[in-house]
């Protein structure tokens, strides 16, 4: 199948830094990129939508200057979580698509932040 | 937000015994895919059914769809200790988003 990496795979960062999170599809292009957040023992939420080339579309609740998303080009979205908090930590995925709705979604491994 | 639930929250079962996840959801689909996840780790995909199948197979897996009733179930048969993860509902909703369920966690004691 479809591969997707995420870079860095763990992170480690203090409070009031920003941290950048790289999702890439490696053998395909994504025309829309996802990207979800998961605390300790919950499920995946997701954080906002990225087509190439436009503004993302975040989901309720989410702030979109404090998760800023650019979807640059079709095989590379990035996250940047700006002022981070200890409440930011968590374990981000990022997810991509090829096309039209109902293909298959291919999902990054992750990405560990640790807020300190 | 969440796409739906998934019941139960949490299943312990002896190895060799067969283990049932139910996923519920609201809105129309394309399909469902079932994702199984180990603590602290990535994603593996396990099965997607598309909305216009009813049951799908896959080794040990078999997946049902009603979408009248807007559920799926996965069942796992013969179950192993490496069974044992988390194992959640997906669902590709006509508006291009994937959204999870709340998942269940499955401990297969050996």
């Amino acid at each position: 199948g479809a591969v997707v990496s995420q870079h860095p795979s763990r992170v480690i960062c203090k409070s009031g830094t920003s941290v950048k999170i790289e999702c890439r599809s490696l053998d395909f292009q994504a025309t829309t990129m996802f990207w979800y957040r998961q605390f300790p023992k919950q499920s995946l939420m997701l954080m906002a939508t990225s087509n190439e080339g436009s503004k993302a579309t975040y989901e309720q609740g989410v702030e979109k200057d404090k998760f800023l998303i650019n979807h640059a080009s079709l095989t590379l979205s990035t996250l940047t979580v700006t002022s981070a908090h200890p409440e930011d930590s968590s374990f981000y995925i990022c997810s991509a698509k090829n096309g039209l709705a109902g293909t298959e979604q291919y999902f990054g491994p992750g990405t560990r932040l640790t807020v300190t | 937000s969440q796409q739906g639930e998934e019941d139960p929250q949490a299943l312990s079962i002896q190895e060799g015994e067969n283990a049932t996840m139910n996923c519920s959801y609201k809105t129309s689909i394309n399909n469902l895919q079932w994702y199984r996840q180990n603590s602290g780790r990535g994603l593996v995909h396990l099965i997607l059914i598309r909305s216009n199948e009813r049951e799908k197979h896959s080794g040990r897996l078999r997946v049902t769809l009603d979408t009248s009733k807007k559920s799926s179930s996965l069942l796992i048969t013969a179950s192993r200790a490496a069974d044992t993860a988390s194992y959640f509902c997906a669902t590709d909703a006509m508006n291009n988003d994937m959204r999870f369920g709340a998942g269940t966690r499955l401990t297969v004691k050996p």
